[in-house]
């Protein structure tokens, strides 16, 4: 079992860029949570997925992201136009209920 | 409005000795409450958990007791060890029907020689 896997690791991109980062949750597990963590904030749910229907998006700060889930194998968090404060760690969680697995996260910088 | 609080960003302790990180929240409807465990570049690791029926829960060296009339909660390491030294977060499910957690910000634990 590989764990959650995200990609990429790290993204350094100019103002205004679009952004994707991708997520494959563990195999069987049926929700998928999108995070994000800030020094100001925390860590802060930005939108989660329940056999791959989105479920709750009030965490989503703005039009500017959106986030979608294909299939039970992959998952997407795309930013357009990145600012730079949206400068944080993405991460990607799968739960086969109420136990979380978190992946490594993405670290995003916008400058 | 921050539903679950950890008011302290840091905590440190000496080895051996016992660690207690502390959480409070304001929404009753939370029926669960886990503690994460998180190094630096790493995601959260899932360390413990309590239901809200219960008062306390024992895993080895961690123990979470829950006070809901006090809305607050707390996690004990004893004895603490030099590998224990990283970010702890309180996490709490419920609160109105959603099914993700809603996390404090965390608390920087170091473990001293």
């Amino acid at each position: 079992d590989a764990g959650v896997i995200q990609s990429p690791r790290h993204e350094v991109t100019e103002m205004g860029q679009e952004v994707t980062l991708r997520c494959k949750p563990i195999s069987g597990h049926n929700s998928l949570f999108w995070y994000r963590q800030t020094m100001m904030r925390g860590l802060e749910l930005l939108i989660y997925f329940n056999n791959n229907v989105p479920i709750d998006d009030s965490g989503m700060p703005e039009d500017r992201f959106s986030a979608k889930m294909p299939n039970a194998s992959f998952s997407t968090l795309k930013i357009q136009p990145s600012e730079p404060r949206d400068s944080a760690v993405y991460f990607c969680a799968s739960s086969p209920g109420t136990f979380y697995t978190f992946g490594s996260g993405t670290r995003l910088t916008v400058v | 409005d921050q539903q679950v609080k950890q008011n302290s960003p840091s905590l440190s302790v000496q080895e051996g000795r016992i660690s207690i990180l502390n959480c409070d929240y304001t929404n009753s409807m939370f029926d669960y409450f886990l503690w994460y465990k998180k190094y630096p570049a790493e995601g959260p690791t899932f360390l413990i958990s309590i239901s809200s029926i219960k008062d306390k829960n024992e895993d080895g060296r961690f123990t979470v007791f829950l006070n809901k009339s006090a809305k607050h909660l707390s996690l004990h390491i004893v004895p603490s060890q030099p590998g224990d030294s990283a970010v702890y977060f309180c996490a709490a499910r419920g609160g109105g029907g959603a099914d993700g957690l809603t996390f404090g910000k965390g608390t920087h634990l170091i473990i001293q020689p």
